[in-house]
């Protein structure tokens, strides 16, 4: 069974650009988590989706938004960078969240 | 919010030795979650503790819950190099519908 995975694996980019992250759960998993974790602030919680729905968002400003598609798999966008936007985003999937939370290899984005 | 707390925050410790991880949450929680992360890696899923009293074991490591105490904690037991890692305990709560990370704690086994 194959796991998460999240592309791209390492993400450069200046102040003021956007960037999409994508993340593809297990196969029938419908239930997709972003967070972002920096060494000042660990694992925050940013949003899920189920079912193509944002079901909670953490809190973060608008600039961070999200979407899934019907086939479960999930895009994440940053719009106008910021220099503390750099960290490494881990996407999550879970199939009834009881079970619990398998997480994709992540990805990493530095902002310049 | 629930607030998650670990202690120690970091771990040095000897081989073959025996310590404890705790966690501490704020608040009435549904489940715990612990988790391994190596540098630049992504988490890895320890165990899942799902009722009162609920403990588990895999290989050194052994993790528990106390709902009343709002307390789980990670056992390890006669340390090897293997486990040096940083581990999280997450606390999930259904209204929040999400995971509530701890600080981690980063353990350092000393040949």
């Amino acid at each position: 069974k194959a796991g998460v995975t999240q592309t791209p694996r390492y993400l450069i980019k200046t102040r003021g650009q956007q960037v999409t992250l994508s993340c593809s759960p297990i196969s029938g998993h419908r239930s997709v988590s972003w967070y972002q974790q920096t060494p000042g602030q660990g694992l925050q919680f940013l949003f899920e989706y189920f079912s193509e729905t944002q079901r909670n968002k953490g809190n973060f400003p608008g600039r961070f938004s999200g979407r899934q598609f019907s086939n479960s798999r999930s895009e994440m966008n940053v719009s106008t960078l910021e220099l503390g936007d750099s960290a490494l985003y881990l996407c999550a999937s879970s199939e009834n969240r009881v079970g619990g939370y398998t997480f994709g290899s992540g990805t990493r984005l530095t902002v310049v | 919010e629930l607030k998650v707390e670990q202690n120690p925050l970091f771990l040095s410790m000897q081989e073959g030795k025996n310590y404890t991880i705790y966690c501490n949450y704020s608040t009435t929680s549904d489940r715990l979650y612990w988790y391994r992360q190596d540098p630049g890696k992504s988490l890895e899923s320890l165990f899942v503790l799902l009722s009162n009293g609920a403990v588990k074991q895999e290989g050194r490591l052994m993790a528990s819950l106390d709902t009343k105490a709002r307390l789980s904690t990670l056992h390890i037991t006669a340390a090897v190099h293997d486990l040096s890692a940083t581990y999280f305990c997450a606390s999930y709560q259904t209204g929040a519908n999400n995971l509530f990370f701890g600080t981690g704690t980063r353990l350092t086994v000393i040949p």
